[in-house]
């Protein structure tokens, strides 16, 4: 079984902090993705990345960044984080397929409170 | 702007009855259409997906019925079980755009 996992299921953290997500996949996946996920707005993307050290952005990108030094691991970074940004983060992956229309594996989600 | 459309937001069903979520999308473009599935402390589950070449697909009791020329398609759940509550999601997908775009969600209740 495909399985991704991510470093915190709660997190508490102050404004101003910088933050740090991480995500863990262990089935030698290509694609990797960061969505936040609110109540009323679905699963937003945030940044995904087909490569290692390669990254793009996704339709809310602003206030994130991401690291993707090593093939299963995908980071997401909160510079100086906001109360804007208490969320619930979910990290997925899946094979890269060239014809589209791929199944997207998600880890169990963070949920981040900025206080 | 959200380019996948889904409604109702929440839908409460008796056991044994049909849940049904409808989605509309925009982009032309999209060629793949998945529905996920989450439970409560779970990330989101692929369920089922249907390409537009094909007007429905039937995997069990869940059912996706796709209309191309009305950009729209929906999830139907026969004979819901109260197992089946979660919430669902379904998605557009395009080559072009190299990511998938999602609704904003249904939260199915289904009562003993």
């Amino acid at each position: 079984d495909v399985k991704v996992t991510q470093s915190s299921r709660y997190l508490v953290k102050r404004t101003g902090e910088k933050v740090f997500l991480e995500c863990v996949q262990d089935m030698d996946h290509e694609n990797m993705f960061w969505y936040r996920q609110d109540p009323g707005l679905g699963l937003r993307l945030i940044y995904f990345s087909y490569d290692v050290k390669m990254k793009e952005k996704g339709d809310i990108p602003e206030g994130y960044s991401v690291s993707r030094e090593k093939k299963e691991r995908f980071s997401l970074i909160l510079e100086s984080a906001s109360t804007n940004q208490t969320s619930m983060y979910l990290c997925a992956s899946s094979l890269w397929a060239g014809g589209g229309g791929y199944e997207q594996y998600f880890g169990p989600g963070t949920r981040l409170t900025v206080t | 702007q959200q380019q996948v459309k889904q409604s109702p937001q929440s839908l409460i069903v008796q056991k044994g009855g049909i849940s049904i979520i409808n989605c509309a999308y925009e982009n032309t473009a999209f060629d793949y259409f998945p529905w996920y599935q989450q439970f409560p402390g779970k990330g989101p589950a692929l369920l089922i997906a249907i390409r537009p070449d094909v007007s429905e697909k039937k995997e069990g009791r869940f059912t996706i019925s796709f209309n191309k020329s009305a950009k729209q398609f929906s999830l139907h759940i026969m004979d819901s079980q109260p197992g089946d509550s979660a919430t669902y999601f379904c998605a557009g997908w395009a080559d072009s755009w190299g990511k998938l775009q999602f609704g904003a969600g249904t939260q199915v209740v289904v009562t003993p």
